[in-house]
């Protein structure tokens, strides 16, 4: 069965600090990958999209940034946080119309 | 632009009632639609689905309604449990779309 991973669960980030959270997926080859924020008020906002390793799509224009380095690893990052990138992150993988979310990470920039 | 729209942020029903919940498109290309719940700190877990070629698609306690020509669909719960408590997303696909559309969620309280 697949499964999905997503750490760290809580992170808490001083402004200007990087970030890395990673997000590895198993039982499954060539997933489209996801990652969306859910943020108060805007539900859940797709940030980028991947269907293949190093094929990254973004939706939105942003602080962040993500890389699909492997076929099931996907990872998002920031060089410098801004206190608007607090929120809830959702890394997400699907092969067909549904798609399969893990854990999420609580971010908060102080 | 918000293409789907759920309207209603929170809903309060009591145990044993019926729960509906509200979502509406705006994009006439979407065919699949699917319901999300979540819990606090969780990610969401997959509820219902319906492809545009169905009008009603039911499991169990839940049952999901399309109303294409409306662009509007409805999660029925019944009856409702307090373990139905939790946020519920409305999300939508195309054929051509790689990814899924929400909303913003419904916040769905079941009172003992």
């Amino acid at each position: 069965s697949q499964t999905i991973h997503q750490w760290p669960a809580t992170l808490v980030q001083p402004v200007g600090s990087p970030l890395s959270l990673e997000c590895t997926v198993e039982g499954t080859s060539n997933p489209n990958l996801y990652w969306y924020r859910q943020a108060a008020g805007r539900g859940l906002q797709l940030l980028f999209y991947s269907v293949g390793i190093g094929q990254i799509s973004s939706e939105v224009p942003q602080n962040l940034s993500a890389s699909r380095p492997q076929d099931r690893q996907f990872i998002l990052s920031s060089k410098k946080l801004l206190l608007s990138d607090s929120g809830f992150y959702l890394c997400a993988w699907g092969q067909a119309a549904e798609a399969f979310f893990g854990q999420g990470t609580r971010l908060t920039v102080v | 632009d918000q293409q789907v729209k759920q309207n209603s942020p929170s809903l309060s029903v009591q145990e044993g009632r019926i729960s509906i919940l509200n979502c509406d498109y705006t994009n006439s290309m979407f065919d699949y639609f699917l319901w999300y719940k979540k819990y606090p700190a969780e990610g969401p877990t997959f509820l219902i689905s319906i492809s545009s070629i169905k009008d009603k698609n039911e499991d169990g306690r839940f049952t999901v309604f399309l109303n294409k020509s409306a662009k509007h669909l409805s999660l029925h719960i019944v009856p409702s449990q307090p373990g139905d408590s939790a946020v519920y997303f409305c999300a939508a696909l195309s054929n051509s779309g790689y990814a899924l559309n929400f909303g913003k969620g419904t916040s769905l309280l079941v009172t003992p």
